[in-house]
């Protein structure tokens, strides 16, 4: 079956402090993973994607994340948090089954707060 | 762009009402989505289209749940009757297909704000 855990349901971080948001997945063959960012009442906006290629990902607001096959994990990082980056954030799996169509499975999604 | 657009942004109704939420997907995009959020449960996708047509339900939590989809320009999700218990924030993603080999749908997903619904 097909599955993401982000084991924390909070992350909190100092602005300026490098921050990490973990994920790891489970998947059946190739897997295609995404990060989204929910702000309140909002929702959700993609962030970055790994589909092929190299396993560092660069995306928006100066997020990346890492591919990891062998620990199947997809961890969400960013250098110097800035307060603004709080929010909700998920991570997303899809995967490659040869067909038009691959639906999304999220995690619960974490929460970060970057405090002053 | 507009982006997904979804109405209502709030509604409160009572028990046993009908209630009818509406998406317009981004245009050109051939995949749509309907998700559910709550606290509890995280984010749920309850039915999925591709072309107009519902690829899977599987998630839609019982018969009182129907979405269409008439055309590329929209989509309905409808509860008839309502609870309190379908108190959430729905949410309606379209995405294309990236022109990948195979033309496949990699997934990436385009959010509209959502439709939050209060049942008392």
């Amino acid at each position: 079956a097909q599955s993401v855990a982000q084991p924390e349901d909070q992350v909190n971080v100092a602005e300026g402090n490098p921050l990490t948001v973990k994920c790891t997945y489970s998947v059946s063959g190739n897997p295609y993973l995404f990060w989204y960012v929910q702000y309140p009442n909002r929702g959700l906006q993609f962030l970055l994607k790994y589909i092929t290629g190299d396993n560092l990902v660069k995306g928006s607001y100066g997020f990346e994340a890492e591919f990891n096959k062998s620990q199947t994990s997809f961890h969400l990082k960013k250098p110097s948090a800035l307060v603004s980056d709080s929010a909700l954030y998920f991570c997303a799996v899809s995967f490659d089954r040869g067909s038009t169509l691959g639906r999304l499975y999220f995690g619960r999604g974490t929460q970060l707060t970057v405090w002053p | 762009d507009a982006g997904v657009i979804q109405s209502p942004r709030h509604e409160v109704t009572e028990m046993g009402q009908e209630v009818t939420l509406r998406c317009k997907p981004i245009s050109g995009h051939n995949s749509l989505f309907w998700y559910r959020q709550t606290m509890m449960r995280g984010l749920e996708l309850l039915i999925y289209f591709n072309n107009n047509v519902p690829i899977d339900d599987s998630g839609m939590p019982e018969d009182r749940f129907s979405a269409k989809m008439p055309n590329a320009s929209f989509s309905t999700l409808k509860i008839q009757p309502s609870e309190p218990r379908d108190s959430a924030v729905y949410f309606c993603a379209s995405s294309s297909t990236l022109g990948l080999a195979g033309g496949r749908d990699t997934g990436e997903l385009f959010f509209g704000e959502g439709s939050r619904l209060t049942v008392l």
